[in-house]
């Protein structure tokens, strides 16, 4: 069992929908990251937080706008995004500088 | 240059073989190397991580490092099926910013 938790698993949304996507860790971590994975690519980084911080945003649309409530909890809110945003948006944490990062399962959207 | 470059594959192995994955990475104050594997529609799940220059051995997998070349590696030994999955370089960016960049990966066929 991963322990960094992802939900919804999948999500359905429309164009001109808002949603979330949420992520929690109790390992302690205090760095936390969005990527996304479409098919037959390897992970791009998003952002990254760290100690509750964005230290990272790679020049990401500003249809994405992630949150960090507390060192445990990562969102990403979602708004007016394009069928092309359609991918496996992942969640990953780390003990910081030069530690592995743990990912979570990953949620699944589908932008219609 | 890309930052991180891998053959895509497949590369394809006789069960019971040696498999060899190869990375080279483009910057040069990257101290932390971390492989992936993930299976399809999986996220990545961490098996290797490696910081100094030579050899780092966990149980079948054995990585490699060489920062003179920019270079590191994964062997799996006696290879099974079950190893048949993408591997995912992934150095951290030097700079202090925990910006972790992945290859492209190798997808591994392991032949019954």
């Amino acid at each position: 069992d991963t322990e960094v938790t992802q939900t919804p698993k999948h999500l359905v949304m429309g164009m001109t929908n808002k949603k979330s996507l949420k992520c929690e860790q109790h390992m302690g971590h205090r760095a936390m990251y969005w990527y996304k994975q479409k098919a037959k690519k390897p992970p791009e980084l998003m952002f990254v937080y760290s100690y509750e911080k964005l230290s990272i945003n790679e020049s990401v649309p500003s249809r994405f706008s992630p949150e960090c409530p507390n060192s445990s909890l990562l969102n990403l809110h979602l708004h007016a995004l394009q069928p092309e945003d359609s991918a496996l948006y992942l969640c990953a944490s780390s003990q910081g500088h030069g530690s592995p990062l743990h990912f979570g399962n990953g949620t699944r959207l589908t932008v219609t | 240059q890309k930052e991180v470059e891998q053959n895509s594959g497949p590369l394809s192995v006789p069960e019971g073989a040696i498999a060899s994955l190869n990375c080279t990475y483009s910057d040069r104050g990257s101290q932390s190397f971390f492989w992936y594997r993930q299976y399809s529609g999986k996220s990545p799940e961490l098996i290797m991580f490696i910081y100094s220059n030579g050899d780092k051995e966990d149980g079948r997998f054995t990585a490699q490092l060489n920062k003179a070349s920019q270079y590191v590696s994964l062997l799996i030994r006696d290879s099974q099926p079950s190893d048949s999955a993408t591997y995912l370089c992934a150095p951290e960016n030097s700079g202090g910013y925990q910006k972790v960049t992945f290859g492209i990966g190798t997808k591994l066929q392991v032949i019954p």
